[in-house]
């Protein structure tokens, strides 16, 4: 059973560019949540999907958006890619459905802007 | 708004020594609480969570934690550590209903001496 699967694992971009970083969730599970974890602090919620909607959102700027598919893949873009976003971006998934269920992490994007 | 305080950066233990993990939590209603693992390169790992009940909860890899309102902590133990538990060890707290998303302590590295 194949887990949360990211991708790429590492890129690097260049300050005011766009990127986009893609994530499948786990077997079975239809929502997904996003990360930012710069270095040395924990995790930051960004923002989560589920049925093709943003269901919540975090502290971020509009600069940050998201995107879920039918096929509960999710997608994460940046516009305008400043210094400081460089992180390391997880997604989690789980299921949204009313009762609580394990959020499994994928290993991480890992974005430099330079 | 939920905040998670982690005082301790960095601990160096013994393998085969205690370990106790300190995380303070700020919440208005009953917090739902969690303790997350990061290896290098891994995605975050569940060790334990805390809805409702019992305060000592049971963990995997032997963690246990402990749940005091009146003090607004969630510590982390383990009475003998293992060399494979060095790692970063993350409290959160969730920030919905679901227990989905969460808000996360900076984190604590655990380092274990031969």
């Amino acid at each position: 059973d194949a887990g949360v699967t990211q991708s790429p694992t590492h890129l690097i971009k260049t300050r005011g560019q766009q990127v986009t970083l893609r994530c499948s969730p786990k077997s079975g599970h239809d929502t997904v949540s996003w990360y930012q974890q710069a270095l040395g602090q924990g995790p930051q919620f960004i923002f989560q999907y589920y049925e093709e909607e943003e269901r919540q959102r975090g502290n971020f700027p509009d600069r940050f958006s998201g995107h879920q598919f039918p096929n509960y893949s999710s997608e994460l873009n940046v516009n305008a890619l400043l210094l400081g976003d460089s992180a390391l971006y997880l997604c989690a998934s789980t299921l949204g459905s009313p009762g609580w269920t394990e959020a499994f992490f994928g290993q991480g994007t890992r974005l430099t802007v330079v | 708004a939920q905040s998670v305080t982690q005082p301790d950066i960095h601990i160096t233990v013994s393998e085969g020594a205690s370990l106790e993990l300190r995380c303070n939590y700020s919440y208005g209603a009953t917090p739902y609480l969690f303790w997350y693992v990061q290896s290098p390169g891994q995605g975050l790992q569940l060790l334990l969570k805390y809805f409702s009940g019992d305060t000592l909860v049971q963990g995997i890899k032997g963690f246990e934690a402990e749940f005091k309102r009146s003090q607004s902590s969630f510590n982390l133990r383990k009475p003998s550590v293992h060399w494979s538990d060095a790692a970063e060890y993350f409290c959160a707290v969730a920030m919905d209903n679901y227990g989905q998303n969460f808000v996360f302590g900076p984190g604590t590295r655990l380092s274990v001496l031969p």
